[in-house]
């Protein structure tokens, strides 16, 4: 399909770990991105990660790449309640060109 | 502060008023985006200007009218606007450098049509 997919909502208590899942559509994608969205703000870019790599991690954040299945996900380890927010993935469709998932909806319980 | 400003933040106007929304980019970037996000609606992308030149308009119908008269300035014109654009109105800038262009954007506008 055209869409890029996200499961819509999450919810973990602090201090665990989060896994947000996406599912991309176009296997040529060069880059793919991770951002956040926090009530009332635009897109905060976390991270991202080139499609030879099927690893990167950033501090809390690990992103993982499976150019087979197509999937990628962001795991946020030792989870904040500031860490509450809408993640998007987005892939490269070309240039000038991002499309976005859905979006997940974090949601952390103290 | 991602160094990508809109102003107004909010807005609310009538379906026969006539606005702008603004973006500016302080990134020196060479390319910059309006997006449409509505609830429960993935991002849609509407315009795109690379170079200052308009290189992607996807079906947007003609009551917004986009501008950008610098690399550094965007704009969205808005008239006779419909309820169902309620929306926040996301803009971004990028830098095609080796293949990456990752987009940055700006807090957005919150535009409710009445």
């Amino acid at each position: 399909g055209e869409d890029v997919e996200q499961s819509l909502f999450l919810s973990v208590r602090e201090g665990d770990s989060s896994v947000i899942n996406c599912t991309y559509t176009d296997s040529s994608s060069t880059y793919l991105y991770w951002y956040k969205q926090e009530p009332g703000a635009g897109l905060q870019l976390l991270t991202y990660i080139f499609s030879n790599m099927d690893m990167k991690q950033d501090q809390r954040l690990t992103v993982l790449l499976n150019k087979k299945d197509k999937h990628l996900s962001l795991r946020i380890a030792d989870t904040q309640t500031g860490d509450s927010a809408i993640y998007f993935c987005a892939e490269t469709r070309a240039t000038n060109k991002l499309i976005f998932g859905t979006g997940t909806l974090l949601a952390v319980q103290p | 502060e991602t160094g990508v400003t809109q102003t107004p933040r909010h807005l609310v106007m009538g379906m026969t008023n006539k606005k702008s929304l603004k973006c500016e980019q302080h990134l020196g970037h060479n390319a910059m985006y309006w997006y449409k996000q509505s609830a429960k609606k993935p991002l849609e992308l509407m315009f795109v200007y690379s170079l200052e030149e308009r290189v992607e308009n996807n079906s947007v119908p003609s009551r917004f009218s986009p501008e950008c008269p610098n690399s550094s300035h965007l704009f969205l014109h808005l008239h006779t606007l419909q309820p169902e654009d309620s929306a926040l109105y996301l803009c971004a800038s990028s830098q095609l450098v080796g293949g990456a262009e990752t987009q940055y954007f700006g807090p957005g506008t919150r535009l409710l049509v009445l």
